[in-house]
């Protein structure tokens, strides 16, 4: 079975650019999340969506920031206008989370974010 | 603002040793606890989930809870420099989706 994927795999732009990263969460799970990971700050929730709802949206940076899910097989972070310090790790995770059930999410393989 | 603390190390044992990593949290109400792994480069790998105070034991790793204490550790037997990577102890607050993630601890298992 496929992982989660995420595209493109590196992004270098420059700041002031939009910038769309990518997740296909694996096939049948119905919660998906955005985590940001950095040296300084570790591997930080941005937002989670659970059957294609976002549920909190608190670790959202700033107004910059925006995710998407239209569909249970596909989500969007979007960053416009781009910033040096969003330069970053971005992983999309996915679980499937059932009532009193576990929790355990699966990560993708990264998008390494470079803005110049 | 829920905390998951872990010493980021590194943490160097030798081949063949036992290496323990630990992870204290904040929040009383959690009730599930993981162990990833990342290699350096490399996405978060589940490698342990934990529920319910004591052992859970998978090949070399143990996993230890104490609810009461707050505390939450991983056991790796017979380290190999196979496992040399960044442990991370995540928790999760029953009843909700949400998982706090500490820093991690660098292990370097030396040959």
């Amino acid at each position: 079975d496929a992982g989660v994927i995420q595209s493109p795999r590196h992004e270098v732009t420059e700041m002031g650019q939009e910038v769309t990263l990518r997740c296909k969460p694996i096939s049948g799970h119905n919660s998906l999340f955005w985590y940001r990971q950095t040296m300084m700050r570790g591997l930080e929730l941005l937002i989670y969506f659970n059957n294609n709802v976002p549920i909190d949206d608190s670790g959202m940076p700033e107004d910059r920031f925006s995710a998407k899910m239209p569909n249970a097989s596909f989500s969007t972070l979007k960053i416009q206008p781009s910033e040096p310090r969003d330069s970053a790790v971005y992983f999309c995770a996915s679980s499937l989370k059932l009532a009193g059930g576990p929790n355990e999410q699966f990560f993708g393989p990264g998008t390494r974010l470079t803005v110049l | 603002q829920k905390e998951v603390e872990q010493n980021s190390g590194p943490l160097s044992v030798p081949e063949g040793a036992i290496a323990s990593l630990n992870c204290t949290y904040s929040d009383r109400g959690s009730q599930s606890f993981f162990w990833y792994r990342q290699y350096s480069g490399k996405s978060p790998e589940l490698i342990m989930s934990i529920y319910s105070n004591g052992d859970k034991e998978d090949g070399r790793f143990t996993a230890q809870l104490n609810k009461a204490s707050q505390y939450v550790s991983l056991l790796i037997r017979d380290s190999q420099p196979s496992d040399s990577a960044t442990y991370l102890c995540a928790v999760n607050e029953g009843g909700y989706q949400k998982v706090t993630f500490g820093i991690g601890t660098k292990l370097q298992v030396i040959p």
